[in-house]
């Protein structure tokens, strides 16, 4: 079992470029979510999704777009590109009928720079 | 200001030692939940409390719910090596939607 698999692992951008961090999970998890850790700031929620073609903004959702076309992917994408957005990034998901209020599955996390 | 404080920041203990980590909630603690960080991972659950003064345990590791005080702590006995990582407190807003909110972690050392 995969569990979450997020790629890239690393990644460095230029402010201005646009790019997709992919997220698939092979549990059949209908809540699957992205967030981005920051020193000092812990985890802040981007976007989360219930199901597929459902998502919703979280704490942090300017500049990311996502989509949910089928239950096993769930891609960030960066629009353009911002200094502000060098951040360690985890998609996480959660088996049916949990979302938030069980356990978490992480991915092992994207490294994104941007200059 | 974080929803939720965690202390300490940071800790180093000697192997062998106790410790405990703090979480303290400035709103209504529906849940609380527990994760870790190894460097350069991902987080893994830990545990959970639902209940005030639900007490868990997972191997050395001990967490309490204090509803009243909206506080839970994390208690690690006898200290070894491979307890070091950050540790995460998470809750649930569910007045926000889907929503766990962390706090921002207290990075454990154990030195052995």
């Amino acid at each position: 079992n995969a569990g979450v698999t997020q790629t890239p692992k690393f990644q460095v951008l230029k402010t201005g470029q646009s790019m997709t961090l992919q997220c698939a999970q092979d549990m059949n998890h209908e809540y699957m979510s992205w967030y981005r850790q920051d020193p000092g700031m812990g985890l802040r929620l981007i976007h989360y999704s219930v199901g597929a073609g459902i998502t919703d903004q979280g704490e942090v959702p300017n500049g990311y777009n996502v989509s949910r076309s089928t239950t096993e992917d769930f891609p960030l994408r960066l629009l353009s590109a911002a200094p502000s957005q060098t951040s360690v990034y985890f998609c996480a998901s959660s088996a049916p009928g949990q979302g938030v209020t069980g356990e978490l599955f992480f991915g092992e996390g994207s490294r994104l720079t941007v200059l | 200001s974080q929803e939720l404080e965690q202390s300490p920041q940071s800790l180093i203990v000697q192997e062998g030692k106790n410790l405990t980590i703090n979480c303290t909630s400035s709103k209504t603690l529906y849940g609380l939940y527990w994760y870790k960080q190894k460097y350069g991972e991902g987080l893994i659950f830990l545990m959970m409390l639902q209940k005030g003064g639900e007490e868990k345990s997972h191997e050395k590791i001990t967490a309490k719910l204090d509803e009243k005080k909206q506080q839970s702590s994390l208690h690690i006995t006898a200290s070894q090596p491979s307890h070091a990582g950050i540790y995460l407190c998470g809750a649930a807003r569910m007045e926000y939607g889907n929503k766990l909110v962390f706090g921002a972690g207290t990075i454990l050392r154990v030195k052995s």
